[in-house]
This record gives C-alpha cells, sequence and structure tokens, in this order.
C-alpha cells in the first residue's frame, strides 16, 4: 500500500526557504502514470493547492504562488520536494504531500489518494 | 480559473438524519469526451488529512460506507450522508480537477446534534 511521509523543519523565518521533501514508500514510484502534488492548510482553514509534478518532471504551479515555488523529483531516493521562497506569517499551514490517482488520461491530474500526514510549518522569527 | 463554493458551512444534525451539502463551480467541470465530471469530494477528521470518499462526483471510493452518495454534473454537486453517524463528524471538502489550478471548496462541517 502506498504511504507518503513529509518531512523537514517545522519552523522557518520570515524571507527564508521552506523546503520540505515527501518520501514515498510501498509501491512503485517509478511508475510513468504517477503525478504527485503538494497542498497546504493555514490552521483552520481550508486546503489550497500549491503544484504539481509528473514522472517525466514537468510541473504544474498554482498561479498564486508560481513566483516562489519550485517542486521537484528524485527518482533514485525515491521522493519529491517543495521550496517555497520569500515566506511570510502568511504560509504557516501543515503541508500534506499526495498521489494524484490514475485517471483516463496519463496527462489528467486527478483527485489525490493517498495522502501523507501532514507537516506543520511556522514562520516566524 | 474555477472558483468551488461549498454550502453550508456547517450542519448540525441528530444520529440517523440525512446531510445534505453542496458544492458549485463557477465553470462546468464535465468533460465532454469521456462524459466524466471531474468532480471529487474528501472527508476530513480533526488531525488527520483528508480522504477521498467521492469521485467522478458519484463514484464512491472502496471501503466508504454505501449511506454516501455523490451527484450532480456541470456545476452543481451534491454529497449527501443518508444516515449520519458519529464517525461521520468531519469537515467535507469538494474539488475540481477540470484544470489547474486545482481547487478546492471552503468546506461544510458536518457536527451531531
Amino acid at each position: 500500500q502506498l504511504q507518503l511521509q513529509e518531512s523537514g523543519p517545522g519552523l522557518v523565518k520570515p524571507s527564508g526557504t521552506l523546503s520540505l521533501s515527501c518520501t514515498v514508500s510501498g509501491g512503485s514510484f517509478s511508475n510513468s502514470k504517477n503525478h504527485w502534488g503538494w497542498i497546504r492548510q493555514p490552521p483552520g482553514k481550508g486546503l489550497e493547492w500549491i503544484g504539481s509534478i509528473f514522472y517525466s518532471g514537468s510541473t504544474f504551479y498554482n498561479p498564486s504562488l508560481r513566483s516562489r515555488v519550485t517542486i521537484s523529483v528524485d527518482s533514485s531516493k525515491n521522493h519529491f520536494s517543495l521550496n517555497l521562497s520569500s515566506v511570510t506569517a502568511a504560509d504557516t499551514a501543515v503541508y500534506y504531500c499526495a498521489r494524484h490517482e490514475f485517471g483516463d488520461y496519463v496527462s489528467d491530474l486527478n483527485w489525490f489518494d493517498p495522502w501523507g500526514q501532514g507537516t506543520l510549518v511556522t514562520v516566524s522569527s | 480559473d474555477i472558483v468551488m463554493t461549498q454550502s453550508p458551512d456547517s450542519l448540525a444534525l441528530s444520529l440517523g438524519e440525512r446531510a445534505t451539502m453542496n458544492c458549485k463551480s463557477s465553470q462546468s467541470v464535465l468533460y465532454d469526451v469521456n462524459n466524466k465530471n471531474y468532480l471529487a469530494w474528501y472527508q476530513q477528521k480533526p488531525g488527520q488529512p483528508p480522504k477521498v470518499v467521492i469521485y467522478w462526483a458519484s463514484t464512491r471510493e472502496s471501503g466508504v460506507p454505501d449511506r454516501f452518495s455523490g451527484s450532480g454534473s456541470g456545476t452543481d454537486f451534491t454529497l449527501t450522508i443518508s444516515s449520519l453517524q458519529a464517525e461521520d463528524v468531519a469537515v467535507y471538502y469538494c474539488q475540481q480537477y477540470y484544470s489547474t489550478p486545482l481547487s478546492f471548496g471552503g468546506g461544510t462541517k458536518v457536527e451531531i446534534k
């Protein structure tokens, strides 16, 4: 059964860069149908899609964050990563990684399943 | 960009009652090539990640009780819990995956009265 686990610092200073990694286990990371995503949830608020990456490395970002986001994949280590630069207190959130479920077309970014447990990142000096 | 709007913000019902919540998209999420609505529903319990309960607007995820059902097409969708159980207390989110940026509704919180 595919499992995802986020890791990274829980505290980042304002203007710094938030860096998280998502390690995938229990399945075939290298399946060419695998597309991976990052979603965040500020405390007590709703969900916001940050961006996604195809197995091939093609990326898709939320325009609201595009100028600050980089998502990459490292197939040799079965993980993918998120970098978010120039962070402010507004970036404080639980960050989730997830896989896009397979659908009718390999190019589709479908619903998310499964999700990691999430990791809280606080932006504060 | 597609904006997802959920209503109501919260629901408080007695055990065994029917729970109905709505999700409206600002544009159609029905793809005419495969006639599928690119709409999912998630359940999020406190301290847990969201879990998909419905995808393609009406397909129940494996293992999800059959009291959960999804309906609707185009821009208007409904998630129904036919007989509310204590374990259904959660926030429910809809999400469109028709186009990027992917987007979620604001959520409907379901509680027991």
